[in-house]
């Protein structure tokens, strides 16, 4: 079975530009979060998603956004890039209803975002 | 691949030799924990988890450990290997909140 999928693996973007990050759970899972990783820091949660609502949202500014479809994909979208969003986006998928429970967030291998 | 490692605390084990990482949690209201590993290049791997009601819980080579009156967790690794090399990250979660929160991070390099 394929684990969590994101697309692509890195990205180069302008100050100002737009991007959207991409997003695949592993079958059956319901649920997608979204995190930011600085490097050297761990990461931080943006969003999470669960049957296409938001249940969740992180200290992040409007200029992010996100949205999950109905097979549970999922795109982020960070518009007006700033050099500080240079980060690796992690996705991480759930099979949960409710609140995280045990060893359920499952991450994909990241997108690596470069704003020049 | 890219380091995660940058900047971390780090922690250099001998081969065979047991692995203490620590981390100190930030909330008292939260009720679960679960230590991470990330190879460079790649998203965290799920370790070991625990809960509030419990103070040890030990799995394949690794034990966390928690005390809650100091907000302090720590994840044991038997016998280390150099495939344990990485950063491990301790996160933690509350009741009714769909977020983990993830500390700073530890670089665990393996000497062989």
């Amino acid at each position: 079975d394929a684990g969590v999928t994101q697309s692509p693996t890195h990205l180069i973007k302008t100050r100002g530009q737009h991007v959207t990050l991409r997003c695949s759970p592993i079958s059956g899972h319901k649920s997608v979060s979204w995190y930011q990783q600085v490097l050297g820091q761990g990461p931080q949660f943006i969003f999470q998603y669960y049957e296409k609502e938001e249940r969740g949202r992180g200290n992040f500014p409007d200029r992010f956004s996100a949205r999950q479809f109905p097979n549970y994909s999922s795109e982020l979208n960070v518009n007006a890039l700033l050099l500080g969003d240079s980060a690796l986006y992690l996705c991480a998928s759930s099979s949960n209803r409710g609140p995280i429970g045990i060893g359920e967030q499952f991450f994909g291998p990241g997108t690596r975002l470069t704003v020049l | 691949g890219e380091s995660v490692g940058l900047h971390l605390p780090t922690l250099s084990v001998q081969e065979g030799d047991n692995s203490i990482i620590n981390c100190a949690y930030s909330n008292s209201a939260s009720d679960y924990f679960i230590w991470y590993k990330q190879e460079s290049g790649k998203g965290p791997q799920f370790i070991i988890d625990i809960r509030s009601n419990m103070d040890k819980r030990q799995g394949q080579r690794v034990t966390v450990l928690l005390n809650k009156t100091v907000k302090h967790l720590s994840l044991q690794i038997a016998a280390t290997q150099p495939g344990d090399s990485a950063v491990y990250f301790c996160a933690e979660n509350w009741a009714g909140s769909y977020q983990l929160t993830f500390g700073k991070g530890t670089k665990l390099s393996v000497i062989p």
